[in-house]
């Protein structure tokens, strides 16, 4: 079955710097990519996704990049604020009924 | 339209009781997936359902957890018999479909075994 590794576990950065957490995945038929955010005491955010028939998606300055070869795709997050600051989880779906979650990406932004 | 709707969010039951969870999909949802979130972890698959069916259980354990979606109501995670390792957080999330189509989850619901 599908596997989906992500790092790093913490991240810190400081306010108007980038970050980006890296996600492998081992099941070379998982086609589809969401990422979601998690903010305290709430349920999963829904932020972007990729397909597997595209290489970059962008959107304003959350950007995600999927490598098929490696099997490997990254969450890019420009200019962040304080307000970005959450637990993201990536994901892979073979196109079948199960998404397997990454064990999540704790982001500070320090102000 | 209202999102994925649980309840309740915040469920205390002793050791020994029943815990229920409700989960109601977004509307023209038929697809619902129950994941279960231990304190400073990743979610875990349980179950997917559609309805009046179980597509996949893997994820769920064999005994004491059942889950169902009706043909009228919401869907309903039930744990007989709770002990303590079963204190986490229990998120539904709901679909139009399988497999790449966007997956949307509720508030969770939050059990705590005393």
């Amino acid at each position: 079955g599908e596997n989906v590794e992500q790092h790093p576990s913490t991240l810190s950065v400081q306010e108007g710097d980038s970050a980006v957490i890296k996600c492998t995945y081992s099941d070379s038929a998982s086609n589809y990519f969401p990422w979601y955010k998690q903010e305290l005491g709430k349920g999963p955010q829904l932020i972007i996704d990729i397909r597997s028939n595209v290489g970059e998606k962008k959107d304003q300055r959350i950007a995600v990049t999927l490598n098929k070869t490696a099997k490997h795709f990254s969450l890019h997050i420009t200019e962040t604020q304080p307000e970005d600051s959450a637990v993201y989880f990536c994901a892979g779906n073979t196109g079948g009924f199960k998404t397997i979650f990454g064990a999540g990406t704790r982001l500070f932004v320090k102000a | 339209n209202a999102g994925v709707m649980q309840n309740p969010r915040h469920l205390v039951r002793r050791r020994g009781q029943e815990a229920r969870l409700r989960c109601s999909p977004m509307k023209g949802h038929s697809h619902v997936y129950w994941y279960r979130q231990l304190p400073e972890e990743g979610l875990k698959f349980m179950v997917y359902l559609q309805k009046e069916n179980i597509i996949d259980e893997s994820g769920m354990p064999k005994e004491r957890f059942s889950a169902e979606f009706p043909k009228e109501g919401p869907s309903i995670l039930r744990i007989q018999q709770v002990v303590r390792g079963d204190s986490a957080a229990y998120f539904c999330a709901s679909s139009p479909g399988q497999g790449d189509a966007e997956a949307f989850f509720g508030q969770g619901t939050r059990l705590t075994v005393v």
